[in-house]
């Protein structure tokens, strides 16, 4: 069982630049996420998906962008990277009938230089 | 409003108890839950409580809910350097219950 796939791990941007942090799931859950981590912080929620063609924003959208034309899939774009962007970016997905039991994957360091 | 808060380190002894706090602000909260976060490594649930409970026991693991106060603990027993890692608490709220949110996170470091 793969779970949930995040690529790449590691990232330096410069100012400006763009990126996609892919995601993908293997689960077959409706629901899928993407937080942020910043050092000495708790997980700020970004968007959120509820299901494929449904995507809503979380705590800190801004900079950010979505799309989910697939159960499986959950990519984040960063379309004109900033200084403030520098975190570990994590994707969960969940079942709803089972609360909220996210399953993790291992986290993208993005650092924008 | 929803915070979630942690104290940011524990230090412990090898076989000794760790006990690991959380203090919410919604009392409408309806899961509340315990992450693990290991060096380099996304995180990992190590078990939730209901709201309605008071208490849940996981082998090593016990969780007390104290939902008066919005106190939220998590007691490991027979502490392990394989335990030291972040571990966060979450809370889940009534109205979304896919929504979680995220404690600052404690840092758990086990010595021999």
């Amino acid at each position: 069982n793969a779970g949930v796939t995040q690529t790449p791990k590691f990232r330096i941007l410069k100012i400006g630049q763009s990126m996609t942090l892919q995601c993908t799931q293997d689960m077959n859950h409706n629901y899928m996420y993407w937080y942020r981590q910043d050092p000495g912080m708790g997980l700020k929620l970004i968007y959120y998906s509820v299901g494929a063609g449904i995507t809503d924003k979380g705590e800190v959208p801004n900079g950010y962008n979505v799309s989910r034309s697939t159960t499986e899939d959950f990519p984040l774009r960063l379309e004109l990277a900033a200084p403030s962007q520098t975190s570990v970016y994590f994707c969960a997905s969940s079942i709803r009938d089972r609360g909220t039991e996210a399953f993790f994957g291992q986290g993208t360091r993005l650092t924008v230089v | 409003g929803e915070d979630v808060e942690q104290s940011l380190f524990l230090s412990v002894r090898e076989g000794d108890s760790s006990v690991i706090n959380c203090t919410y602000t919604d009392s409408s909260s309806t899961y509340l839950y315990w992450y693990k976060q290991e060096p380099g490594a996304g995180l990992q649930l190590l078990t939730y409580i209901f709201s309605n409970m008071d208490m849940k026991q996981d082998q090593r693991l016990t969780v007390l809910l104290n939902k008066k106060d919005k106190h939220l603990s998590l007691r490991i027993a027979d502490t392990q350097t394989g335990d030291s890692a972040i571990y966060f608490c979450a809370e889940s709220m009534p109205y979304n219950t896919d929504k979680l949110i995220f404690g600052t996170g404690t840092r758990l470091q086990v010595f021999p």
